[in-house]
């Protein structure tokens, strides 16, 4: 079974510039997460998707976040304009109907100069 | 308010020693709980997970209780080795909403020779 993917791994950009993140789950993975973790921290849910559905996005910062999830697949997560402060790994999760389990990606490490 | 809160910060120990990490939760009503180990630069792995009928899973030198009547649980891990240095994140599940997990903040182990 092929883990999570994503891309890029490393990103570094300006404040205000814009970035986006690809997350591809397990096939057949029905729930999707987007994490944000900040050196030293645990991971912090930004939200979360059934399907192409969101069923939590309580903690996305929504003036400048943004995720999608066409088609119940592929997943991005973007942010529009970025701060210093969201400098941090972004972790996509998935898991399967009915259980939770989560599956990690390897993350995106995102520095904002 | 869901919390999950893990003792110590941070350990270090001898290669070779055991050691027990801990984790208080308020979680309310729970589901499962798990560890998960985090190797640095790369996503979560789980290690064990547990249901509320379970008080204690093994996964090869990693042991972890459950206490439900007290909301604590450990993870006991047996003649570390250097390969068990990372970070270790408790996740508890339930809380409300559809699978609503809660993070501790996790214990960065470093095993030195």
């Amino acid at each position: 079974e092929a883990g999570v993917a994503q891309s890029p791994r490393y990103k570094i950009i300006e404040k205000r510039q814009s970035v986006a993140f690809w997350c591809n789950p397990i096939s057949g993975h029905a729930t999707l997460y987007w994490y944000q973790q900040i050196l030293g921290q645990g991971p912090k849910l930004l939200i979360q998707f059934q399907n192409n559905g969101v069923v939590d996005d309580s903690q996305l910062p929504k003036d400048r976040f943004s995720a999608e999830r066409l088609k119940g697949v592929d997943s991005t997560l973007k942010i529009q304009p970025a701060k210093l402060e969201d400098s941090a790994v972004y972790l996509c999760a998935c898991s399967s109907w009915g259980t939770h389990e989560q599956y990690f990606g390897p993350g995106t490490r995102l520095t904002v100069t | 308010k869901n919390q999950v809160e893990q003792s110590p910060q941070s350990l270090i120990i001898l290669e070779g020693k055991n050691c027990t990490l801990q984790c208080n939760y308020t979680v309310s009503p729970f589901s499962n709980l798990r560890w998960y180990k985090q190797d640095t630069g790369r996503g979560p792995v789980s290690l064990t997970i547990m249901t509320f009928s379970e008080n204690t899973k093994s996964n090869g030198r990693y042991t972890a209780t459950l206490d439900a009547d007290t909301k604590q649980s450990s993870l006991h891990i047996t003649a570390s080795q250097l390969s068990d240095s990372a970070s270790y994140i408790c996740v508890v599940s339930g809380g409300g909403g559809y699978q609503k997990v809660t993070f501790g903040t996790g214990t960065k182990l470093q095993v030195i020779p």
